[in-house]
């Protein structure tokens, strides 16, 4: 099945810096990467998503870039903000089988203002 | 966007109770639920796949007589933890697609305290 990595597991900003959130995934069949921000207790919603015919997706502060070859993807976040502040997770699945999403283990993200 | 409801969001019971935890899908019919456990700081692992109309589908390690799932409607399934124990005290959420790799709408989730 597929295994998805994420990397860094904690990552601390100031406020107005960029961070970057890495993923890397091992079944070259995926083509569906999502990410997912989860505050505390809630449910996670949906920041960004991209498919594997793109490279690069943009909205507005956040960014996605997608490598099929190396198999990784990363969550570019500009001008952090405080409310930025949640648990990040990335994503991926598949066109066929059951199409569940496999998580990655999640990157809790501070902005310290 | 599509809105799927979870109920309840937080419940305490007993060791040796079930407990029922039901997950709607109010804009479309969901063909697929998916049922996931999340323990305290960690990710989400999916724990079965809920087919209407048909038997759901478990991922390895997981009991299917503990943690029974009924899928009786295209618009709702549900998740019984039976003879429930403290270890199973986790936050439990369901997610549902609609249409293969798309976007997953989730559930509020459910806490499940077990004392």
């Amino acid at each position: 099945g597929e295994n998805v990595e994420q990397h860094p597991s904690t990552l601390s900003v100031q406020e107005g810096d960029s961070a970057v959130i890495k993923c890397t995934y091992s079944d070259s069949a995926s083509n569906y990467f999502p990410w997912y921000k989860q505050e505390l207790g809630k449910r996670p919603q949906l920041i960004i998503d991209i498919r594997s015919n793109v490279g690069e997706k943009k909205d507005q502060r956040i960014a996605v870039t997608l490598n099929k070859t190396a198999k990784h993807f990363s969550l570019h976040i500009t001008e952090t903000q405080p409310e930025d502040s949640a648990v990040y997770f990335c994503a991926a699945s598949q066109p066929t089988g059951a199409n569940n999403l496999f998580f990655g283990t999640g990157t809790r993200l501070t902005v310290i203002p | 966007g599509a809105v799927v409801s979870q109920h309840p969001s937080w419940v305490i019971c007993k060791s040796g109770t079930s407990v029922k935890i039901e997950c709607r899908s109010l804009d479309f019919q969901a063909t697929t639920m998916f049922w996931y456990r999340q323990f305290p700081k960690q990710s989400l692992m999916l724990m079965a796949t809920s087919n209407e109309g048909s038997k759901a589908t478990y991922e390895q390690g997981v009991e299917k007589d503990k943690f029974l799932i009924n899928h009786a409607s295209l618009t709702l399934s549900t998740l019984t933890v039976t003879s429930a124990h403290p270890e199973d005290s986790s936050f439990y959420i369901c997610s549902t697609k609609r249409q293969l790799n798309t976007e997953a709408f989730f559930g509020q989730g459910t806490r499940l305290t077990v004392v």
